[in-house]
């Protein structure tokens, strides 16, 4: 079965740093790729998918994600956070299911940033 | 013009209670999702509907019913309420494969409080 793991649980920057989060899965034939961000007490709402074509993904806010077969991997990053991107980070993936579709989530990121 | 939308969106009720959360998309997609998040914020997939027939039904007590009476509602309902079912609750629904990008939109949610 498909798994989703984000390694990083907690983060805290500070604002203007740089942001990285990682996401691999677990499945070797073709997926679709999202990343998803929720903020304090807010549903979940897409920053950026991958499909295919260009392995870099932009996405709103700034954001971008890179998705790198080999290794099974789709991490998000931005160049400079604000305190505005405290939120929860959700890394999914889709797989086929029959003639319908599969998502999977990772556990999640918590990202704080401080002002 | 809310395309995602779930009543109530508080809920709370005592242990061996029935009670039922409703979803409706006015986004004319074909398949529809009902997630649980805990207080950890790990999402977790319980039902999944296309076109009112069930496609995904993980592990979970039989005392969620989920119920499709068209393609744009997918209602929860939850007999016996128990401690552990505290969590907020959330709809979502997306495209089928093959009808374009299919990332998935997600409701408001319903936080569930059972005392």
């Amino acid at each position: 079965a498909q798994s989703v793991s984000q390694h990083n649980h907690h983060v805290i920057l500070s604002e203007a740093a740089s942001l990285e989060l990682g996401c691999n899965y677990s499945y070797g034939g073709t997926v679709n790729l999202f990343w998803y961000v929720q903020y304090p007490g807010q549903h979940l709402q897409l920053l950026l998918k991958y499909f295919s074509g260009d392995p870099l993904v932009k996405g709103i806010k700034g954001f971008e994600a890179e998705f790198i077969k080999s290794k099974f991997s789709f991490n998000l990053r931005k160049p400079s956070v604000q305190w505005s991107d405290t939120a929860e980070y959700f890394c999914a993936v889709n797989t086929p299911l029959g003639g319908y579709q599969k998502v999977t989530f990772g556990t999640g990121t918590k990202l704080q940033v401080i002002p | 013009d809310t395309a995602v939308s779930q009543t109530p969106k508080y809920l709370v009720t005592q242990m061996g209670n029935d009670k039922s959360i409703k979803c409706e998309q006015n986004l004319g997609h074909d398949t529809m999702y009902w997630y649980k998040q805990d207080s950890k914020k790990f999402l977790k997939i319980m039902f999944s509907y296309n076109n009112k027939e069930l496609i995904i039904n993980e592990t979970v007590p039989n005392r969620f019913s989920p119920k499709s009476p068209d393609k744009a509602h997918l209602n929860l309902h939850i007999n016996s309420l128990e401690l552990g079912d505290s969590a907020v609750y959330f709809c979502a629904s997306n495209r089928r494969p093959g009808q374009g990008s299919y990332e998935q939109y997600f409701g408001p949610g319903t936080r569930l409080t059972v005392t």
